[in-house]
C-alpha cells in the first residue's frame, strides 16, 4: 500500500511563476518529511526537509509547508527556473526507511 | 567530492547470472541504505546498516538478494540468479547517526541493472 502519494504525475509552469507540488500521506507515525529532485539516470538529490513539529521550512527559493491535520505537505518553488525541470519526490521517514511517493515531473518553460 | 559513490553505474547481465554492486558512503556517515527504483515508481527501501550491523533486512525482495558491510565502510549488494524482473535502478544512500541531519539520507548516482 502506498503510504505517500503524489497525485499529480506532471506539472508545467512558466519561468518566474510559482511551482506548487503536493504530497499526501496516510501514516500518522511519520515524523520527518523530505523533498528530493531527480534527473534521469541520476540518484535523488536532497532539496529540503521538515520535521513534524514545524509547519513551514524555507531555504532560498524552496519552501515546504506541512499540514499535519490534513496529512498533507507541499513544496513551493518561487520563482521557478528552467533548471528546476526534473522529477520531484516526496518522502517520509518512519525511523530508518524513507517511504517515497511516485514523483511529480515538473517542466518549467521559458 | 565526498558524496556517495556507486560502482558500476551500469550493468547488463544475462538471466541466471549473479551480480554485485558496491556503494561507498559519505565518509563520516555510519548508516547506509539500499533502495530499488523501477520505472514510474519512487525508490523502495531494501535494507540498512548501522556501521557493520545489518539492522533491517526483512524488506529485501527475496532470498536471492543479500547485502554486506563487513568493515562498516563500503557495502555490497548481491543478486543471485538474476531474473528479468530484477532490472531496475539500485540506489545507495547514507546518513549520520546523530545531529540535525540524522534523518536525511543522501543518495548516490545509482547502478542501472538490465537483465536480458
Amino acid at each position: 500500500d502506498q503510504q505517500v502519494k503524489q497525485n499529480s504525475p506532471s506539472l508545467s509552469v512558466q519561468e518566474g511563476r510559482i511551482s506548487i507540488l503536493n504530497c499526501d500521506y496516510t501514516n500518522s507515525m511519520f515524523d520527518y518529511f523530505l523533498w528530493y529532485k531527480k534527473y534521469p539516470a541520476e540518484g535523488p538529490t536532497f532539496l529540503i526537509s521538515i520535521s513534524s513539529i514545524k509547519d513551514k521550512n524555507e531555504d532560498g527559493r524552496f519552501t515546504v509547508f506541512l499540514n499535519k491535520s490534513a496529512k498533507h505537505l507541499s513544496l513551493h518553488i518561487v520563482p521557478s527556473q528552467p533548471g528546476d525541470s526534473a522529477v520531484y519526490f516526496c518522502a517520509a521517514n518512519s525511523g530508518y526507511a524513507l517511504n517515497f511517493g511516485k514523483g511529480t515531473s515538473l517542466l518549467v518553460t521559458p | 567530492d565526498t558524496g556517495v559513490s556507486q560502482d558500476p553505474r551500469h550493468k547488463i547481465t544475462k538471466r541466471g547470472q549473479n551480480v554485485t554492486f558496491r556503494c561507498d558512503p559519505i565518509s563520516e556517515h555510519n548508516r547506509l541504505y539500499w533502495y530499488r527504483q523501477t520505472l514510474g515508481q519512487g525508490p523502495e527501501f531494501l535494507t540498512y546498516f548501522q556501521n557493520e550491523a545489518q539492522l533491517e533486512k526483512s524488506r529485501l525482495l527475496s532470498d536471492r538478494f543479500s547485502a554486506e558491510r563487513p568493515k562498516g565502510s563500503f557495502s555490497t549488494l548481491e543478486i543471485q540468479r538474476t531474473e528479468q524482473g530484477d532490472s531496475a535502478m539500485y540506489l545507495c544512500a547514507s546518513s549520520p547517526t546523530a545531529g540535525p541531519l540524522e534523518k536525511t539520507q543522501y543518495f548516490g548516482p545509482g547502478t542501472r541493472l538490465l537483465v536480458l
